[in-house]
């Protein structure tokens, strides 16, 4: 079974502070997306990343940054955390299109609430 | 980014009941997938298809790739109390996601 692990499920962060959240996944998925939900307003996508050292803004990518250092991990970086980034979190993460008919599958997402 | 047109938005239904939901977009997609999503745990996903016309069943859930590749559905049959939680489609082209409003599933035992 695919397993992607964020490494917390629960986050309080202080306005302006530094936020990192991590993500893993064991299937060796070249693709991997962070997204953030909100009621309301869906699933929005913040950045994904096709390769190691590759990354592309999705919808809403102020405010945040990314790192994908290694295949296997894609890290969400919050660079001064404000109160309109309280949100549930989701690390997502799939094949290629090319190599395989390959659906995402999510991680178990972060809670974050920003003070 | 676009969304996809989901229905119904949420459901009340008696144990026991089927469930159908649906989902619909003006662009055309090469895979339709559904997940269910309980409170506070990512979506989890239930059914793939990948294949117009193509109908595929896993347990008490049946899902179809509409021939169009515009549209999807999802059928429930004989709902439990465990099925409550959201449900949401998503539609795949080359190497993006795009997903629709979710549909919020309540039994009533």
């Amino acid at each position: 079974d695919v397993k992607v692990t964020q490494s917390s499920r629960y986050l309080v962060k202080r306005t302006g502070e530094k936020v990192f959240l991590e993500c893993v996944q064991d299937m060796d998925h070249e693709n991997m997306f962070w997204y953030r939900q909100d009621p309301g307003l869906g699933l929005r996508l913040i950045y994904f990343s096709y390769d190691v050292k590759m990354k592309e803004k999705g919808d809403i990518p102020e405010g945040y940054s990314v790192s994908r250092e290694k295949k296997e991990r894609f890290s969400l970086i919050l660079e001064s955390a404000s109160t309109n980034q309280t949100s549930m979190y989701l690390c997502a993460s799939s094949f290629r299109v090319s190599v395989n008919n390959s659906p995402l599958h999510f991680g178990n997402g972060t809670r974050l609430t920003v003070t | 980014g676009q969304q996809l047109n989901q229905s119904p938005q949420s459901m009340f239904i008696q144990e026991g009941e089927d469930v159908s939901m649906n989902c619909t977009s003006s662009s055309i997609f090469n895979t339709w997938l559904w997940y269910k999503q309980d409170p506070g745990e990512g979506p989890v996903l239930l059914i793939a298809l990948y294949k117009a016309g193509e109908l595929t069943s896993n347990g008490r859930l049946t899902a179809q790739f509409g021939i169009t590749r515009k549209d999807s559905f999802l059928n429930i049959s004989a709902s439990i109390p465990s099925d409550v939680g959201i449900y949401f489609c998503a539609g795949q082209t080359g190497n993006q996601f795009y997903f629709g409003t979710g549909t919020s599933l309540t039994v009533i035992p």
